[in-house]
């Protein structure tokens, strides 16, 4: 049984590009968040899909903006990058809205050169 | 507003020594939730614990125990007889629960390293 996947693995972008992310949630999971983990930091929310739609947003500017897709997959996408937005992006999925503990993929390294 | 504090950074232990991770919350609300998660050099945060605010029982798992008080807000986690396998950074999180699926907040994390 697949956990969650996502992908790339590892990603090179320069600074003002825009990247999109990609995660693929544990068979039978329908709920998807994203994180962003600085380096030597705990993950922090940018927020999470369910049914389609935005559930709940972290603090986080507008440059940062999803979607999920009827399939429950996902996609993050970053415009207009800047150095600081350097870091790794965890998905994290769930099967409804539960507190079952969110299984986590193993997440997309972005650098901003 | 909610906070999760993790005072400790890092933490270096040999081989079947007993270590406590310490994790301390803040939040104004009656029902909540926390967590432990590992995270292994393979970026992916592992699962370990959940415990809701209206349960006090401590919980043991194998050589894994939790400490839960709330009279001191703390949530700690016990490794006992410690291997390596158990280096790894350690994150507690919280989340408070008024709807299903809030966002978890986590601390900055425990990194453990076990030597042999």
């Amino acid at each position: 049984d697949a956990g969650v996947t996502q992908s790339p693995t590892h990603l090179i972008k320069t600074r003002g590009q825009q990247v999109t992310l990609r995660c693929s949630p544990k068979s039978g999971h329908d709920t998807v968040s994203w994180y962003q983990q600085a380096l030597g930091q705990g993950p922090q929310f940018i927020f999470q899909y369910y049914e389609e739609e935005e559930r709940q947003r972290g603090n986080f500017p507008d440059r940062f903006s999803g979607h999920q897709f009827p399939n429950y997959s996902s996609e993050l996408n970053v415009n207009a990058l800047l150095l600081g937005d350097s870091a790794l992006y965890l998905c994290a999925s769930s099967p409804g809205r539960t507190y079952y503990g969110y299984t986590f993929g193993s997440g997309t390294r972005l650098t901003v050169v | 507003a909610q906070k999760v504090t993790q005072a400790q950074t890092e933490i270096s232990v040999v081989e079947k020594e007993d270590v406590t991770l310490d994790c301390v919350y803040e939040t104004r609300d009656t029902t909540y939730y926390l967590f432990w998660y590992k995270q292994p050099p393979s970026g992916e945060l592992v699962f370990l614990i959940r415990r809701n605010s209206f349960d006090e029982q401590n919980e043991i798992s194998g050589r894994y125990s939790w400490n839960f008080q709330k009279s001191t807000s703390s949530f700690n986690f016990t490794i006992t007889a410690s291997q390596v396998v158990d280096s790894a950074v350690y994150f507690c999180a919280l989340s408070e629960a008024e709807q299903a699926g809030t966002a978890l907040i986590f601390g900055k994390g425990t990194t453990l390293s076990v030597s042999s």
